[in-house]
């Protein structure tokens, strides 16, 4: 079975600096989905950014980028010129691409934004 | 745009009563997934409908129950509430073609004392 991995239960970071979020993640799926979620406190679940496996370049999607290491499991999630606005859970989420589309979560990232 | 909409936002139950939590989408998306979320840990899948027609068990089905009841509405019951039921329960949807992101709702809390 799949499992993802976030060994950081807690970050913080002063705003406009940059942070990153750490996440692994067990399959031996050659093709697969990778996306990190943010979930603020009005507990909504957000896409920030989503990879596909089989493409090498990483997404960037404005301050945020990740950064996809295919053959170590590793997707982590960069944030640049952190903002008050960037507090929440951060969640990675792995899908396989054959059969049903569930996602599997880890365990979350709570980050917090010092002014 | 409305999206995925969960009803209700809060509810509290005794042991043993039983509950159905309702999800609805209008995206016309053909999937649809319910989430439990526990303190300290990510969504867990309870159960999926890949298509109108169909459903199948997550990762922890026990104590629930769906039904797909058409392509836009995919409900939860709880048909004798336990406390290790108590958490807060996500609806998500999403297209059936490759890369599609799944689109959540904004989440029932659910308390059983």
């Amino acid at each position: 079975a799949q499992t993802v991995t976030q060994s950081q239960p807690e970050m913080s970071v002063q705003e406009a600096e940059t942070v990153t979020l750490s996440c692994t993640y067990d399959t031996s799926e050659s093709d697969y989905y990778l996306f990190w979620y943010k979930q603020p406190p009005s507990r909504q679940m957000i896409l920030v950014i989503r990879q596909e496996a089989y493409k090498q370049q990483n997404a960037t999607e404005n301050r945020f980028s990740v950064n996809f290491q295919k053959a170590a499991k590793s997707f982590s999630l960069k944030i640049s010129d952190s903002q008050l606005g960037d507090a929440a859970m951060y969640f990675c989420a792995y899908r396989k691409v054959q059969g049903a589309q569930k996602l599997v979560f880890g365990q979350g990232t709570r980050l917090t934004i010092n002014p | 745009n409305a999206g995925v909409t969960q009803t209700p936002k809060f509810q509290v139950l005794k042991t043993g009563q039983s509950m159905t939590l309702q999800c609805a989408q209008d995206m016309n998306h053909n999937s649809m997934y319910w989430y439990r979320q526990d303190p300290g840990m990510g969504l867990r899948l309870i159960y999926y409908s890949a298509s109108e027609g169909t459903t199948d068990k997550g990762e922890v089905p026990n104590g629930y129950n769906v039904s797909r009841l058409n392509k836009r509405e995919f409900s939860l019951r709880l048909e004798s509430a336990a406390p290790s039921q108590t958490s807060v329960y996500f609806c998500a949807s999403s297209r059936l073609q490759r890369g599609q992101p799944q689109h959540f709702g904004d989440g029932t809390r659910l308390s059983i004392l």
